[in-house]
């Protein structure tokens, strides 16, 4: 069975820019939830979708959005980016919700200067 | 906000050596995972517990659950070298969101 599929796994933007990053599932589960790891903060959720449906959000702003499609797979997007945003971001699905058990993706590196 | 407390922080030891990591919280927990992370790589999960005193066994770890439900420990027997990583512990509360201790550094150096 195909793990979590994180793309791309670097990325590097400036200021001010946005980035999109593709989180593709185990097939079969239905939960995708998104991750920000900072060596400061740690591991901090960000929000969680259920069957196409954001099921839980996390303290983030607006800047920081999800979608999932019909098929499980998520993206994610942070718009008008800061320098704080440098972080590694991890996706995770579950077959019923993150509280249960998650499985992680290798995470997109993301780099703003 | 609940809060999930892991301690120590770092952790270097020995091959051979025991060690046993902490995570603690003043909320009563609905389940616990532990996760183990390396450089470069996403968690992965290890062991999830769900019952107050449940005790888990995975080869040379042993996961405790306490039993007001608002603690764990994670104690490993004669580490060796690929033990090395972040550990980290994940609580579910009633809001249903998993919120992720700061996590234990463990080196074991051969």
């Amino acid at each position: 069975k195909a793990g979590v599929t994180q793309t791309p796994r670097y990325l590097i933007k400036t200021r001010g820019q946005q980035v999109t990053l593709s989180c593709s599932p185990i097939s079969g589960h239905r939960s995708v939830s998104w991750y920000q790891q900072t060596p400061g903060q740690g591991l901090q959720f960000l929000f969680e979708y259920f069957s196409e449906t954001q099921r839980n959000k996390g303290n983030f702003p607006g800047r920081f959005s999800g979608r999932q499609f019909s098929n499980s797979r998520s993206e994610m997007n942070v718009s008008t980016l800061e320098l704080g945003d440098s972080a590694l971001y991890l996706c995770a699905s579950s077959p019923r919700g993150a509280y249960t058990e998650a499985f992680f993706g290798q995470g997109t590196r993301l780099t703003v200067v | 906000t609940q809060l999930l407390e892991q301690s120590p922080q770092f952790l270097s030891i020995q091959e051979g050596e025991n060690l046993t990591v902490y995570c603690n919280s003043s909320s009563v927990f609905s389940s616990l995972q532990w996760y183990r992370q390396e450089p470069g790589e996403g968690p992965v999960l290890l062991v999830t517990v769900v019952t107050g005193g449940e005790v888990k066994k995975l080869k040379r770890l042993t996961f405790q659950f306490g039993d007001a439900r608002k603690d764990s420990s994670l104690h490993i027997t004669a580490a060796q070298p690929g033990d090395t990583g972040l550990y980290l512990c994940a609580a579910a509360w009633n809001d249903y969101k998993l919120s992720f201790g700061a996590g234990t550094t463990v080196t074991v150096r051969a």
